[in-house]
């Protein structure tokens, strides 16, 4: 089963407000990605955890903050959002974050909406 | 400079014709992990074929295959007899075997496929 789920799968919300954004595997997968999706745009990187610790942080904004309960849940909290963060936002996880074999599996993505 | 270049950024196909998507990549890594994804207008990336540096022979799946030109830095995504069902963003994805580091991966800029009945 190559399944990672995301929910929830459309979100709106207001420059003040404060929301999260889930990502599940059941793959025993222990390296976790987050990507930002603007239309028509390759996925960028934002955030790669391995073995449930941070493991690279490409430079996003602090109103971004990753955390990683356990092994199979990730979650990205979203405060203080700019219209500019609108885009789908995309899980991924991988056998493992090193190995040039590593395939990434994807979930559904996550259309944020700020207004 | 672009590490993955995808020059075609939309491609037009008849049902049930064959169509080839262009890939190139810039490393100096010998060894290497090319990719390519599919993205249909729902907005999963779903993994299509890999292929890797030092296979020696090229990947298939169904009715994907991979052109790797290794010489050119080539890796081409062949899809053959296309169905309606193809129409998506294409992209191709490369990782690095950079030692001491994590091995992120780089996208291309995507192409857009779209198949006529």
């Amino acid at each position: 089963d190559t399944e990672v789920t995301q929910t929830p799968k459309h979100l709106v919300m207001g420059m003040t407000n404060k929301k999260s954004l889930k990502c599940e595997q059941h793959m025993g997968h222990r390296a976790m990605y987050w990507y930002k999706q603007k239309a028509k745009k390759p996925p960028e990187l934002m955030f790669v955890y391995s073995y449930e610790k941070l493991s690279i942080n490409e430079s996003v904004p602090s109103r971004f903050s990753p955390e990683c309960p356990n092994s199979s849940l990730l979650n990205l909290h979203l405060h203080a959002l700019q219209p500019e963060d609108s885009a789908l936002y995309l899980c991924a996880s991988s056998q493992e974050d090193s190995g040039i074999k590593e395939t990434q599996y994807f979930g559904p993505g996550t259309r944020l909406l700020v207004l | 400079a672009q590490k993955i270049t995808q020059t075609q950024p939309g491609m037009f196909v008849q049902e049930k014709e064959a169509v080839t998507l262009d890939c190139t990549y810039d490393t100096s890594d010998p060894s290497y992990g090319l990719f390519w994804y599919k993205q249909p207008s729902s907005g999963e990336m779903i993994f299509l074929i890999y292929q890797g540096s030092y296979d020696q022979q090229n990947a298939t799946e169904g009715r994907y295959s991979l052109n790797f030109q290794k010489a050119r830095k080539s890796a081409n995504l062949v899809i053959s007899a296309s169905q309606l069902g193809d129409s998506a963003m294409y992209f191709c994805a490369m990782r690095e075997g950079i030692s001491g580091g994590s091995y992120i991966p780089t996208f291309g800029r995507g192409t857009s496929l779209i198949v006529h009945p």
